[in-house]
């Protein structure tokens, strides 16, 4: 039973389309996030919810909307596709909290390439 | 904004061989964690220290937090070449900030 799983795997699509990623977690987790990775292999966060609050939101193009309907979804959806936006793309999930001592899970990513 | 520089970039060694991984910033960490990504997967998590001089030790594996916080070290003793991946070190600020900074991460390569 997967813990983190995101849908699709693989995306290929042409410059200025309308793209959505979806992510889902049965770990009970109640925050999630969207992380980049470059093709050097930088993750970088993009953002995060908790409780389906937006409490993370990096500089990031405004063609990135992420929603979270439920505290178990959190969904990417990315406007006007460029050629730059060709990354991998986690979602990952973990406890909120103040100990900071709780890890991240993450999905297996989504490969998003732009043509 | 905090960074955590990583070293070496990239290490391939022979089967059997012990190497170590530096993870160093100049910011404090409240906690430090390390995942392990293999290619096609996410990162998973194998260890947070949270202690400043902490020891973690996972089979072949031990991690340790300096004392001051900002930087951390994983030695694998007799690699093998299912150690192969991405390693990843990753700083919490702690308080309220709930994001978790990344590395860029030292690619390993064990050769059998």
């Amino acid at each position: 039973d997967t813990a983190v799983s995101q849908t699709p795997k693989y995306l290929v699509t042409q410059m200025g389309n309308d793209k959505s990623i979806k992510c889902e977690q049965n770990l009970g987790h109640d925050t999630m996030y969207w992380y980049k990775q470059d093709s050097k292999k930088f993750l970088k966060i993009m953002f995060s919810y908790n409780n389906k609050e937006l409490i993370i939101n990096e500089t990031v193009p405004n063609r990135f909307s992420p929603k979270s309907p439920d505290k178990a979804h959190l969904n990417l959806h990315i406007n006007s596709l460029e050629l730059g936006d060709s990354a991998v793309y986690f979602c990952a999930s973990s406890h909120y909290g103040t100990s900071a001592n709780y890890g991240y899970t993450f999905g297996s990513g989504t490969r998003l390439t732009v043509v | 904004t905090q960074l955590l520089e990583q070293s070496p970039q990239f290490l391939s060694i022979q089967e059997g061989e012990n190497l170590t991984v530096y993870c160093n910033s100049s910011s404090v960490f409240s906690s430090l964690q390390w995942y392990r990504q293999e290619p096609g997967e996410g990162p998973v998590l194998l260890v947070t220290v949270v202690t400043g001089g902490e020891v973690k030790k996972l089979k072949r594996l031990t991690f340790q937090f300096g004392d001051a916080r900002k930087d951390s070290s994983l030695h694998i003793t007799a690699a093998q070449p299912g150690d192969t991946g991405l390693y990843l070190c990753a700083g919490h600020s702690g308080g309220s900030n709930y994001k978790l900074t990344f590395g860029k991460g030292t690619l390993l390569t064990v050769n059998p």
